[in-house]
């Protein structure tokens, strides 16, 4: 089982409808979660951090759920500015350690008008 | 967030030949690291660049091949050596920033890598 696993998509969605990516974790231990978001031939921009509470920025909302493990991120009103690829990343250190940041293979958006 | 600059953003390089990657942070940072990324993959971290010591390399990852250097808190470079086309790839160095409480990474633009 992959540490980080995430629906590869693609999603297609018509531009305005809601849609919703989720990301499970195995580790249990495991830190602090983020979305990043990455357009083609970039590099992964952060989106937002995940907090325990869940957390809004706009249109944007993620939410952690610890017991079953898995992170949600939900995009209402999407433009087509929005379509890429959606990184779920987890770090299972609590120190700062690169070798515990594990990304998702990303799971891609396309909104067409 | 950080400002990260990569050289060159991509170059097309011959069989046998090394590379190097340069990566140039906008301020001081603790850590920087090293990631890979092929087609239609995703980011795959090869080393943290240590200043002042030896870069510590992820499984699968050795010195001989991909020496790094880190000379100081805003700069560090990364060397594809004695290279194949299964090196071909995106390099993207990465810096981190502690934000709100919690260590986030922010990336460089990447270099595209193309070995024939």
């Amino acid at each position: 089982r992959k540490e980080v696993e995430q629906d590869p998509g693609p999603f297609n969605v018509p531009e305005g409808a809601t849609v919703a990516f989720n990301c499970t974790y195995s580790n249990s231990a495991s830190q602090s979660f983020f979305w990043y978001r990455q357009d083609c031939r970039k590099e992964p921009k952060l989106l937002m951090s995940v907090y325990s509470s869940g957390n809004e920025d706009g249109r944007f909302t993620a939410q952690l759920n610890r017991a079953s493990q898995y992170i949600s991120l939900l995009i209402r009103d999407s433009k087509l500015s929005d379509s890429a690829t959606y990184l779920c990343v987890v770090n299972n250190s609590e120190y700062s350690s690169a070798s515990k940041i594990i990304f998702g293979s990303g799971t891609r958006l396309s909104i067409r008008p | 967030s950080a400002v990260i600059s990569q050289k060159p953003s991509r170059d097309i390089c011959q069989r046998g030949t090394s590379l190097t990657i340069q990566c140039q942070v906008d301020s001081q940072v603790t850590m920087m690291f090293w990631y890979r990324q092929q087609p239609g993959q995703s980011l795959t971290l090869i080393a943290t660049a240590n200043q002042g010591s030896e870069a510590t390399y992820e499984s699968g990852f050795v010195i001989d091949k991909f020496p790094i250097s880190r000379p100081n808190l805003t700069f560090s470079t990364l060397t594809v050596s004695n290279m194949s086309p299964e090196d071909s790839s995106i390099y993207l160095c990465s810096a981190e920033r502690r934000v709100g409480g919690t260590d986030t990474q922010y990336f460089g633009p990447g270099t595209r890598l193309t070995v024939l």
